[in-house]
């Protein structure tokens, strides 16, 4: 079937305006992961989610960041009033098992 | 000092040329090791994935683990410029499933 989709591909904001991510994981996997990846560095972990309870968010950098995933498919990544520091590359992933993440094309943010 | 430390490159071999790409780590709760292959514009792609030290084989790639030394490598024998990528190390504890990456090396394979 068909691999992790997410949208939109490209988002450019305003700074402090919201912004919602959305990813649509391969069907059937249990385990989503956001992650998020900067210019030149390896994706850097966010939050992840089993069904639809969310497991781990450690790697949330503040509060203003938040994700959702309410029927155990697709998820969301919210940032609350976005700072030019939260442009970057975020990056959905899905799984049936721990070690084999599939990676989804990714959303290019841009806060001006 | 990051967890996970890789040399970025970039690094170029010519086409046939037999390629070792490798990490290191800091971390020695971290069991569960992977590769990915990265295109440029593209999301990672799995390519391999290992728990135990030692050598694991999939056609022209091979990844070997020695958690003694906290180093992982990636081999990939018969180089083709089809392969030319950045390659990513990624790992994780026994504990949860969040993967922690390399920086990525970068991978030039010219004809």
């Amino acid at each position: 079937g068909a691999g992790v989709s997410q949208s939109p591909r490209y988002k450019v904001t305003k700074r402090g305006q919201d912004v919602a991510l959305r990813c649509d994981p391969i069907s059937g996997h249990v385990s989503l992961y956001w992650y998020r990846q900067a210019l030149g560095q390896g994706p850097e972990f966010l939050t992840y989610f089993n069904y639809e309870a969310q497991q781990d968010k450690s790697g949330l950098p503040n509060d203003r960041f938040s994700a959702e995933r309410p029927e155990g498919s697709i998820s969301t990544l919210t940032i609350q009033r976005t700072e030019q520091r939260d442009s970057a590359m975020y990056r959905c992933a899905s799984s049936s098992t721990p070690d084999t993440q599939y990676f989804g094309p990714g959303t290019r943010l841009t806060v001006l | 000092q990051k967890e996970v430390e890789q040399d970025p490159g970039p690094l170029s071999v010519p086409e046939g040329a037999i390629v070792s790409l490798n990490c290191t780590y800091s971390n020695s709760a971290f069991q569960y090791f992977m590769w990915y292959r990265q295109y440029s514009r593209k999301g990672p792609e799995l390519l391999m994935y290992t728990y135990s030290s030692g050598n694991k084989e999939d056609g022209r790639f091979t990844a070997q683990v020695d958690k003694s030394s906290k180093y992982i490598s990636l081999f990939i024998r018969d180089s083709q410029p089809s392969d030319s990528a950045t390659y990513l190390c990624a790992m994780r504890t026994g504990r949860g499933n969040k993967l922690t990456f390399g920086t990525g090396t970068q991978l030039k394979v010219e004809l």
